[in-house]
């Protein structure tokens, strides 16, 4: 299995407060990415990331920014968590964007906004 | 939208073939095939991936028609730990550096003793 790890990898908390997910890869790809799974919706792109502090927005971005300082961390945040965001969060990694590659999938954070 | 069409539920006995459709009639040239399996809510596990060829890993194998519109995953002896919703992706977006991969409803096999 590839090098991802999330954490945490349950976490609750309370509307209008901030959160913070990370995604550490040991793999030293340059590609990574955040999704959020719902019933109903399957995986949806939220933000990716091609180097260090270069980040663009997918798919599902409004309400979430993510840094990356160090090429083994991603780090997602809720700035001010809702109850809509209340869903399960993988990370991804892929060593480039081409068609071809492999994305690789940490083992997801489940968050709880209450 | 997924451009693939799977069944969303199948069977197959242990230690049987499992064979898992997948319709992509829109396919285009230059566009992968993948496949992907998620087991109860963990994160989403690669199998195989191809694009005119049929590939086999120590996973499983894949099958392409010559037209591209479909493809079949087997797993040559499926095993109680196979039971998960596997996913047919074909639609990489690949507009700029986004390599986004969009995630159909997936088929949900179980694999039963």
């Amino acid at each position: 299995d590839a090098g991802i790890t999330q954490s945490p990898r349950h976490k609750v908390t309370e509307t209008g407060t901030p959160v913070t997910l990370r995604c550490h890869q040991t793999e030293n790809h340059r590609y990574m990415y955040w999704y959020r799974q719902d019933p109903g919706h399957g995986l949806r792109l939220i933000h990716y990331s091609y180097g260090v502090k270069d980040t663009d927005k997918g798919e599902v971005s409004d309400g979430y920014s993510v840094s990356r300082s160090k090429t083994e961390d991603f780090l997602l945040t809720l700035e001010s968590a809702t109850s809509s965001q209340t869903s399960v969060y993988f990370c991804a990694i892929s060593l480039t964007s081409g068609r071809g590659d492999t994305q690789y999938f940490g083992p997801g954070t489940r968050l709880t906004v209450l | 939208d997924a451009k693939t069409t799977q069944p969303p539920s199948m069977d197959c006995a242990e230690g049987r073939a499992a064979n898992l459709p997948c319709n992509h009639s829109t396919i285009s040239g230059n566009e992968y095939v993948y496949w992907y399996r998620q087991i109860h809510s963990q994160g989403p596990q690669y199998i195989i991936h191809g694009l005119k060829n049929n590939e086999t890993n120590e996973m499983a194998s894949l099958i392409i028609t010559e037209d591209r519109k479909s493809s079949t995953l087997i797993l040559p002896h499926a095993t109680l730990r196979d039971t998960a919703v596997y996913y047919c992706i074909v639609d990489l977006n690949y507009g700029g550096s986004q390599g986004n991969l969009i995630f159909g409803k997936g088929t949900k096999l179980s694999v039963k003793p």
